[in-house]
């Protein structure tokens, strides 16, 4: 079965540090995968995706990065936090030849930049 | 384009007594639409899928979505509700073929003792 994993869990920040997110998925080759920030009281936002390894889309222009070094990882980075950077990161996978694009989550990191 | 609408932001219902809760939608192609749900703090859980089968579909936790094409709507029901119900419900459509999803904003359920 497949499984996806995010880390860390939590993250407290100071602004102007780096950041760096990991996602990895397990039991499932070539998968679409999608970075989403949900901000306090807001739905989601879709900040990145790719179809591929070294292929990445950006949504929205902002201070924040994506990279996907291997098949089954996707990294969310930044150089320098700012205060709105904070929020729940959610990282995503789904079926590159499925039509219905049903998307399985994994379970977030909270990022709180002070 | 595609987009999402939750008419309500948030709904309370006591325990044992149904729960709806009203989506709907816009899409220029035939749409697949879910329902996910988001307890605190966690990842979003599938609970129902539409994908052009049967327009009644029955998801987890006895939860089940009617897709009504005349009235565009995907509306997420459930006979009795549960303590354990009380999350936050996203409604979602994605066009087919597309590689992205369109989010509500989402319905906080609470459910009174």
């Amino acid at each position: 079965s497949q499984t996806i994993h995010q880390w860390p869990a939590t993250l407290v920040q100071p602004v102007g540090s780096p950041l760096s997110l990991e996602c990895t998925v397990e039991g499932t080759s070539n998968p679409n995968l999608y970075w989403y920030r949900q901000a306090a009281g807001r739905g989601l936002q879709l900040l990145f995706y790719s179809v591929g390894i070294g292929q990445i889309s950006s949504e929205v222009p902002q201070n924040l990065s994506a990279s996907r070094p291997q098949d089954r990882q996707f990294i969310l980075s930044s150089k320098k936090l700012l205060l709105s950077d904070s929020g729940f990161y959610l990282c995503a996978w789904s079926v590159i030849i499925s039509s219905y694009n049903e998307q399985f989550f994994g379970p977030g990191t909270r990022l709180t930049v002070l | 384009a595609q987009s999402v609408t939750q008419l309500d932001s948030h709904v309370s219902v006591s325990e044992g007594t149904p729960v709806l809760l009203r989506c709907n939608y816009s899409s220029s192609y035939s749409p697949s639409l879910f329902w996910y749900v988001q307890h605190p703090n966690k990842g979003l859980q599938l609970l129902l899928k539409y994908t052009s089968a049967a327009t009644l579909v029955k998801g987890i936790n006895g939860f089940e979505a009617e897709f009504k094409k005349s009235e565009t709507s995907f509306h997420l029901t459930k006979p009795s509700a549960h303590m354990s119900d009380a999350a936050e419900y996203f409604c979602v459509v994605s066009d087919r073929n597309d590689y992205k999803l369109s989010f509500g904003a989402g319905t906080t359920v609470t459910v009174r003792a």
